[in-house]
């Protein structure tokens, strides 16, 4: 069954220091995804993009996030200056259509801000 | 706006005891809804999912969850529970935005289950 790829698993950097998560969507997807979980709580959706551009990101996704699918297979979330509260799982998803057919998460990457 | 509530935040059931798990959904029109499972420091596995039709929707691991419109429910269920069942368990519904949708999650449920 095809699945969506995150690299790394676990990612710990230093607060201030930038972070790229890195996903890779089942290859006929369209509609691409990230979502947060602090350790805890609820998965909160942070960004969509569709057609090479953002469509919809919600007010945590602030300026110091970036996506980006650099080269047709990958897609990428960047945290430019990493905060301490940054700390979380942080899931890529993809889908097929707008109406999330075929809605699939990665296995997350736990980034960890120290 | 779209919003889920799972009322529970913790469930305990004996091991081969039944489990229902509540969802409420908040959403205007009919809603595309989602039961995922996480087991900790994992990611999220899709149990079932109900976009239309029979309001009965099976899913993997011998859940099943109703649709009830007339509550705005979506309660997930289990007649039989085994240990590796323990969980936490979330809801979801999806909203929509400008034409462009994303999922919303409830708080989750955790479950535990007793020998």
């Amino acid at each position: 069954e095809p699945e969506v790829t995150q690299t790394p698993s676990h990612q710990v950097t230093q607060m201030g220091q930038e972070v790229i998560l890195r996903c890779v969507p089942i290859s006929n997807h369209l509609y691409f995804y990230w979502y947060r979980q602090i350790l805890g709580q609820k998965v909160e959706f942070l960004v969509s993009f569709y057609n090479n551009e953002i469509s919809e990101k919600s007010e945590i996704f602030d300026d110091q996030f970036s996506v980006e699918r650099p080269d047709g297979s990958n897609f990428t979330l960047k945290i430019r200056s990493t905060k301490l509260e940054d700390s979380a799982m942080y899931f890529c998803a993809s889908s097929e259509s707008e109406t999330l057919y075929g809605y699939t998460f990665g296995s997350g990457t736990r980034l960890t801000v120290v | 706006a779209q919003s889920v509530t799972q009322p529970d935040i913790h469930i305990t059931v004996s091991e081969g005891a039944s489990l229902e798990l509540r969802c409420n959904y908040s959403y205007g029109a009919t809603p595309y809804l989602f039961w995922y499972v996480q087991s900790p420091g994992q990611g999220l596995q899709l149990l079932l999912k109900y976009f239309s039709g029979d309001t009965l929707v099976q899913g993997i691991k011998g859940f099943e969850a109703e649709f009830k419109r007339s509550q705005s429910s979506f309660n997930l269920r289990k007649p039989s529970v085994h240990w590796s069942d323990a969980a936490e368990y979330f809801c979801a519904v999806v909203g929509f935005s400008g034409g462009y949708n994303k999922l919303i999650f409830g708080a989750g449920t955790r479950l535990a289950v007793h020998p």
